[in-house]
C-alpha cells in the first residue's frame, strides 16, 4: 500500500500569504490528485494529474511535483481557501489518501 | 447537472447488515467507474470499493473484503454497497463518487453501535 504523508497537518495563513502543502509518497506515483473539503461539506476534486486545475478552481492554486514528492501551493491566501486539503494517488490499489492538511485563516 | 444522492445510512447494531444506495443523474452513468469512499468522524478519507463499467470488475480495500459488496444497476442509474457483519470501525460517512473521484455525493452516515 502506498502511504501518503502530508505536511503540515495544520497551518494558519493570513489573507495574501503564500501557502504550500506537501505530500510525500512511500513509493513513486505517476500523478497526484488534490481534494478540497470545506467544513461540513463533501470533498471536491481540486487538482488532477499533478498540476491541472479542475474547472472553477482559482488560478492562485497550483500543483507540482514528481516521483514521490508533490505539493499544492496557494499563491495568495483568500478567506474562501480555508478548508482541509487531501492528496490522493491512483497509481496502485488500494487507492490511498493523505491524512489531510487543515488550512485555517489567521 | 451531475448529482449523486446517497441513502440507506443509519444507526445499526454490530454484526447486522446495511445496504447503501447512490442515485446518479446528470451524466451517462453506465460509462463511468464508480466508487465508495468513507470518512470516519473527524478523520480522513478512505477508499472502500470500486466497480468498473458494466460491473465487470470490483475492487475492495483489504479491511472490507468479504464483508462489503459493491454493485450497480445501470438501468436504474444506481450504485449500491452491501455491508455485512458491521463493526464499530465501519462508523463513517459513506460517499458515492463518480469516475476518478471527480464528483462526490453529500454522503450518508452509518453509525455502528449497540
Amino acid at each position: 500500500e502506498i502511504v501518503l504523508t502530508q505536511s503540515p497537518t495544520t497551518i494558519a495563513a493570513s489573507p495574501g500569504e503564500k501557502v504550500t502543502i506537501t505530500c510525500r509518497a512511500s513509493s513513486s506515483v505517476s500523478y497526484m490528485y488534490w481534494y478540497q473539503q470545506r467544513s461540513g461539506a463533501s470533498p471536491k476534486l481540486w487538482i488532477y494529474d499533478t498540476s491541472k486545475l479542475t474547472s472553477g478552481v482559482p488560478i492562485r492554486f497550483s500543483g507540482s511535483g514528481s516521483g514521490a514528492s508533490y505539493s499544492l501551493t496557494i499563491n495568495t491566501m483568500e478567506t474562501e481557501d480555508a478548508a482541509t486539503y487531501y492528496c490522493q494517488q491512483w497509481t496502485s490499489t488500494p487507492w490511498t489518501f493523505g491524512g489531510g492538511t487543515k488550512l485555517e485563516l489567521k | 447537472e451531475v448529482q449523486l444522492v446517497e441513502s440507506g445510512g443509519g444507526l445499526v447494531q454490530p454484526g447486522r447488515s446495511l445496504k447503501l444506495s447512490c442515485a446518479a443523474s446528470g451524466f451517462t452513468y453506465s460509462n463511468y467507474i464508480m466508487s465508495w469512499v468513507r470518512q470516519a468522524p473527524r478523520k480522513g478519507l478512505e477508499w472502500v470499493a470500486c466497480i468498473t463499467t458494466g460491473g465487470g470488475n470490483t475492487y475492495y480495500r483489504d479491511s472490507v473484503k468479504g464483508r462489503f459488496t459493491i454493485s450497480r444497476d445501470d438501468a436504474k442509474n444506481t450504485l449500491y454497497l452491501q455491508i455485512d457483519s458491521l463493526k464499530s470501525e465501519d462508523t463513517a460517512t459513506y460517499y458515492c463518487t463518480k469516475g476518478y473521484f471527480d464528483f462526490w455525493g453529500p454522503g450518508t452516515m452509518v453509525t455502528v453501535s449497540s
